[in-house]
């Protein structure tokens, strides 16, 4: 099946540091792809997602570009700030009719220190 | 107004106990799923609910049961606890099958001693 491989972390960084994280996927179609933030103690949350190739995400600061030839969805901030720090998974959408679902990556977790 | 709500937030039982989770939305959705994260925080799948039926299972054990009373709630009974089931269960929804943007829950721990 489908699957999402994610940079492994933890990511830690200081505040105004420039964030990636890594994301790859394989699949067999042309799956949308998504990044989700899940903060401290809460449920995920949809961040960004991207439907199409070379489709740009965005949100909150937050960019991720759909790359076919290289099956990448990258995040990446300019500048990160403690408010951020959370764990950030990669997502895409495959199956189709009722059998749509997402399948996520293993989850990065960023600390971001003052 | 919480928009998927689950209960309990946290829940410590025996093993061999049989114990539920309830889930809620208020957002009109028609589909609701139930997932697992282990202690590593990977997310997987368990159930997918659309219009009360059933549409997907993903190879969960049988000890598992979902119940979707109406569209709104999605309910999650375990028989038999087990320590591997020890986990943060989280629900979402989804206007439909086929949407992309999934709402979730904030989560239920379930501890098993």
């Amino acid at each position: 099946g489908d699957s999402v491989t994610q940079m492994e972390g933890p990511v830690t960084l200081s505040e105004e540091a420039f964030l990636t994280i890594n994301c790859t996927y394989t699949a067999t179609g042309y799956p949308s792809l998504f990044w989700y933030v899940q903060y401290p103690g809460e449920g995920l949350q949809l961040l960004l997602k991207a439907t199409k190739a070379d489709d740009k995400g965005s949100n909150k600061g937050f960019e991720a570009t759909y790359r076919k030839e290289t099956t990448s969805f990258h995040l990446e901030k300019g500048s990160v700030q403690v408010s951020d720090s959370a764990v950030y998974f990669c997502a895409l959408s495959e199956g189709g009719g009722s059998n749509y679902k997402l399948t996520f990556g293993k989850g990065t977790l960023l600390t971001v220190n003052p | 107004d919480t928009a998927v709500s689950q209960t309990p937030k946290y829940l410590v039982t025996q093993m061999g106990n049989d114990k539920s989770i309830k889930c809620e939305q208020n957002l009109g959705h028609d589909t609701m799923y139930w997932y697992k994260q282990d202690s590593k925080k990977f997310l997987k799948i368990m159930f997918s609910y659309n219009n009360k039926e059933l549409i997907i299972n993903e190879t969960v054990p049988n000890r598992f049961s979902p119940k979707s009373p109406d569209k709104a709630h999605l309910n999650l009974h375990i028989n038999s606890l087990e320590l591997g089931d020890s986990a943060v269960y989280f629900c979402a929804s989804s206007l439909s099958p086929v949407t992309d943007t999934q709402y979730f829950g904030p989560g239920t721990r379930l501890t098993v001693l």
